[in-house]
């Protein structure tokens, strides 16, 4: 059974940083592609960034919100993934899921499992 | 960027109704296109995916249809369980999701 722990969440002042974490277990970490998913209160879904697993390269992209300021990245040793949050904003509120993609090579995929969430709180 | 735009935005229907809902995407994604249905305080849950393939252990009376730009998700007679908001979501180019279609109890 796949299991997925973020972590980390909590409230934050503007321009702050938080690490998130998602520790991932029932499944081979070292071969997803990983996914930051969030969702700002009483709003909808939105894509942050995705991870590819290090045999296709380890980069990561990002959604132009947070492009610049987060940084996703990987422990596979450790069967965790990170997000990195920089100069965070009050919309970058919101409850963020990692998960895993189910895809094809050549395109991104989509979300099979999901954790419970972690919340951040920006706000002053 | 590939934007999603889901209509409408809220649907008022009874149990037992046929409901339709869209999907468009500003570009084509062939059919790689999922639909998620998600209640209040909980985390979304995959219906389809391939545009109109069904996730194990979905109901029968959920499919989905389309590719190209235009896609719809059908629930053939609505259950109580199905009062949700429903998502759409694009994975041609990275990803991205639609701002939802919320049913609700007319």
């Amino acid at each position: 059974e796949v299991q997925l722990v973020e972590s980390g969440g909590g409230l934050i002042k503007p321009g702050g940083s938080l690490r998130l974490s998602c520790t991932a277990s029932g499944f081979t970490l070292s071969n997803a592609w990983m996914t930051w998913v969030r969702q700002a209160p009483g709003m909808g879904l939105e894509w942050v960034g995705r991870i590819r697993s290090q045999s296709d390269g380890g980069a990561a992209d990002y959604a132009a919100p947070v492009r610049g300021r987060f940084t996703i990245s990987r422990d596979d040793s450790t069967n965790t993934v990170y997000l990195q949050m920089n100069s965070l904003k009050t919309e970058d509120t919101a409850v963020y899921y990692c998960t895993p993609l189910t895809r094809m090579p050549g395109y991104s995929g989509y979300v099979r499992d999901w954790g419970q969430g972690t919340l951040v709180t920006v706000s002053s | 960027d590939i934007q999603m735009t889901q209509s409408p935005s809220t649907l008022s229907a009874s149990v037992g109704d046929r409901v339709t809902f869209t999907c468009r995407a500003s570009q084509s994604i062939s059919s790689w296109l999922a639909w998620y249905q998600q209640k209040p305080g909980k985390a979304p849950k995959l219906l389809i995916y391939k545009a109109s393939s069904l996730e194990s252990g979905v109901p029968s009376r959920f499919s989905g249809s389309g590719s190209g730009t235009e896609f719809t998700l059908t629930i053939s007679s609505l259950q109580p369980d199905d009062f949700a908001t429903y998502y759409c979501q694009q994975y041609n180019t990275y990803l991205s999701f639609g701002q939802g279609t919320k049913v609700e109890v007319k």
